[in-house]
């Protein structure tokens, strides 16, 4: 298997922009997670899902985020209008089970200026 | 409030030394604690993990010490070489959480050749 696969690698965007990041998890895997690293923050879990449906969105920051699975080899993290502190390294995890090893991308590094 | 733990921030180490990680968590429902090894422009990957059912693992050069009564665990890196410099994250999950993991704020490890 590839891994967990995201992109862009890159994105660089305007303040009040719309920035869609996507995310292919590791096929059989039930679980999605959706995480942003910031140097002030660390590791913050934004969101996840359980079989496509979201299970857990009290991570994400604002109505301004927003994140779909609209089947089980897919997903989508939405940010708009993007702002500067936006900015960050997001990066998506699956999981097979419960409590099992997190199988990380290699993340979207995005900057809003 | 922090869940979990970790220090120190950073860990200069000459090659051939113990290189030496702790993380301290809060909540004792707490049942499984990874380890993750994440090296620049990489997404965070799986080094070792243990359960709470036994106190130490090792795979190789590296080496989970667990004291469920302290509620403490550490990673040890024997020999370290500088091809271990990273940022380790411990972690910390339980199933009535489904998953969601804890993370640490990490340590940099630099091994000095």
């Amino acid at each position: 298997d590839a891994g967990v696969i995201q992109s862009p690698r890159h994105e660089v965007t305007e303040m009040g922009q719309e920035v869609t990041l996507r995310c292919k998890p590791i096929s059989g895997h039930d679980y999605l997670f959706w995480y942003r690293q910031t140097m002030m923050r660390g590791l913050e879990l934004l969101i996840y899902f359980n079989n496509n449906v979201p299970i857990d969105d009290s991570g994400m920051p604002e109505d301004r985020f927003s994140a779909k699975m609209p089947n089980a080899s897919f997903s989508t993290l939405k940010i708009q209008p993007s702002e500067p502190r936006d900015s960050a390294v997001y990066f998506c995890a699956s999981s097979f089970v419960v409590n099992s090893p997190l199988h990380f991308g290699n993340g979207t590094r995005l900057t809003v200026t | 409030q922090q869940q979990v733990k970790q220090s120190p921030q950073s860990l200069i180490v000459q090659k051939g030394g113990i290189s030496i990680i702790n993380c301290a968590y809060e909540n004792t429902a707490f049942d499984y604690f990874p380890w993750y090894q994440q090296f620049p422009g990489k997404g965070p990957a799986l080094l070792i993990a243990i359960r709470p059912d036994v106190s130490e693992k090792k795979e190789g050069r590296f080496t989970i010490s667990f004291n469920k009564s302290a509620k403490q665990f550490s990673l040890h890196i024997m020999d370290s070489q500088p091809g271990d410099s990273a940022t380790y994250f411990c972690a910390a999950t339980h199933n009535t959480n489904a998953g969601k993991s804890t993370f640490g704020d990490g340590t940099t490890l630099t091994v000095k050749p």
